[in-house]
């Protein structure tokens, strides 16, 4: 079964740093792209960040380049999310979501990221 | 970066209508267009992918059309669990946009 688990939300500061992680399961990560997308409280899905199947590329969405990072360790199974300078705009749900080549045909859970003095 | 324009934002139908939603994009997306359903509380899930194509599972009264700039999702005869939002997602440039989302509620 193809799994993503997302960790590492909380509350911040605004101007400060979280990492976010996602574990995947049940498929060969290094065969596929993955994502970020976000999910303000009460408004639509965002595109946030994606990275080629060796990490090779990564693409973001204008409003958090420069202050975000996507990373992945395919020995690991893992996708990561450095994000950095936080902003009040940035409280969201962050999903993993497998694809970002085309299509996003798997997602996790979601984590809370709240940035808030 | 592409705009995609969803319609209607909210919609109320009953069991058993037909239901369609537009999406129009501001460029040529040639056939990179998916659509998704959210229900509160949880993550999206692929329902549409390539303007036709149904992901496996989904059931076949979810139907979607289109080319170019202008694309539709339709539901043929609504079932009370399809009561969710509904998104569209253009993935023909490398930056991929969502439309604004449009809320099917039950009339």
């Amino acid at each position: 079964e193809v799994q993503m688990v997302e960790s590492g939300g909380g509350l911040v500061q605004p101007g400060g740093s979280l990492r976010l992680s996602c574990a995947a399961s049940g498929f060969t990560f290094s065969d596929y792209y993955m994502s970020w997308v976000r999910q303000a409280p009460g408004k639509g899905l965002e595109w946030v960040a994606k990275i080629m199947r060796d990490g090779s590329e990564k693409y973001y969405v204008d409003s958090v380049k420069g202050r975000f990072t996507i990373s992945r360790d395919n020995a690991k199974n893992s996708l990561y999310l450095q994000m950095s300078s936080l902003r009040a705009e940035d409280t969201a749900v962050y999903y993993c979501a497998r694809g970002g080549y085309r299509r996003f045909d798997n997602w996790g859970q979601g984590t809370l990221v709240t940035v808030s003095s | 970066d592409i705009q995609m324009t969803q319609s209607p934002s909210s919609l109320s139908a009953s069991v058993g209508d037909r239901v369609t939603i537009t999406c129009q994009a501001n460029q040529d997306i040639s056939n990179c267009l998916n659509w998704y359903q959210q229900k509160p509380g949880k993550a999206p899930k692929l329902l549409i992918y390539d303007v036709s194509t149904l992901e496996a599972g989904v059931p076949s009264r979810f139907s979607g059309g289109g080319s170019g700039t202008d694309f539709s999702f339709t539901i043929s005869s609504l079932q009370p669990e399809d009561f969710a939002t509904y998104y569209c997602q253009q993935c023909d440039n490398r930056r991929i946009t969502f439309g604004q989302g449009t809320r099917l509620e039950i009339k």
